[in-house]
């Protein structure tokens, strides 16, 4: 099932710096793209969102850009910092209630 | 913030034993799931729960899985006889599933899972 693909496993930057996360996506029913941050041995925690009908989104330092023609999203973080060290995990969703489906995620490394 | 929780954090188990992971959702979300992350490979959807009955599941989720609301803020994953390859990180999610299209599925900790 490769419906979602993240294509780098890990991403490394320097503090300060920006980060750009990329995720690719085959399935055009999907409408709905999140992005989690995970820490070894805890839980996804959503971070960031957005809906299909939008291109852009912006919640701080995070910024999703969605380009459905590409089927294609990215996660910008500006500026980095090194507690954003963590597994990026890129999902989607067909609509309300309905299941995740995962990328395989991207270790990104905040270097001081 | 309200949270997703989990209980055990960690179960060992051996195999052919039956098992039961808990979860308390959000307690005004109205979706319930479960997903699983093998060691080292993708975070996995097993089953959607609604309005007390399963309203979606995956391949995964076969006969000697299942999945109870024992009461009003309980939600409960069964795996009967376990198997070596059902070792792995479960996550329990819930989401408050309105009218809109965007929802958000919210995440426990997870259950580390080891059947020996």
């Amino acid at each position: 099932d490769q419906q979602v693909k993240q294509n780098s496993p890990s991403l490394s930057v320097q503090e300060g710096r920006i980060s750009i996360l990329n995720c690719d996506y085959t399935n055009s029913m999907f409408d709905y793209f999140l992005w989690y941050k995970k820490y070894p041995a805890e839980g996804p925690t959503f971070l960031i969102s957005i809906s299909s009908i939008k291109d852009k989104n912006e919640d701080g330092r995070f910024t999703v850009f969605l380009n459905k023609s590409a089927k294609h999203l990215s996660l910008h973080i500006v500026p980095s910092q090194p507690g954003d060290s963590a597994v990026y995990f890129c999902a989607a969703s067909e609509g309300s209630g309905s299941r995740l489906t995962f990328g395989e995620g991207t270790q990104l490394t905040v270097n001081p | 913030e309200p949270e997703v929780t989990q209980t055990p954090s960690h179960q060992v188990t051996q195999m052919g034993q039956e098992v039961i992971l808990r979860c308390v959702p959000i307690s005004n979300h109205l979706y319930f799931y479960w997903y699983r992350q093998i060691l080292g490979q993708k975070v996995e959807f097993l089953v959607s729960f609604y309005n007390n009955e399963i309203s979606e599941k995956s391949e995964i989720f076969d006969d000697q899985f299942s999945v109870e609301r024992p009461d009003g803020s309980n939600f409960t994953l069964k795996i009967r006889s376990t198997k070596l390859e059902d070792s792995a990180m479960y996550f329990c999610a819930s989401s408050d599933a309105g009218d809109k299209p965007e929802e958000t599925q919210y995440f426990g900790p997870g259950t580390r899972l080891l059947v020996l």
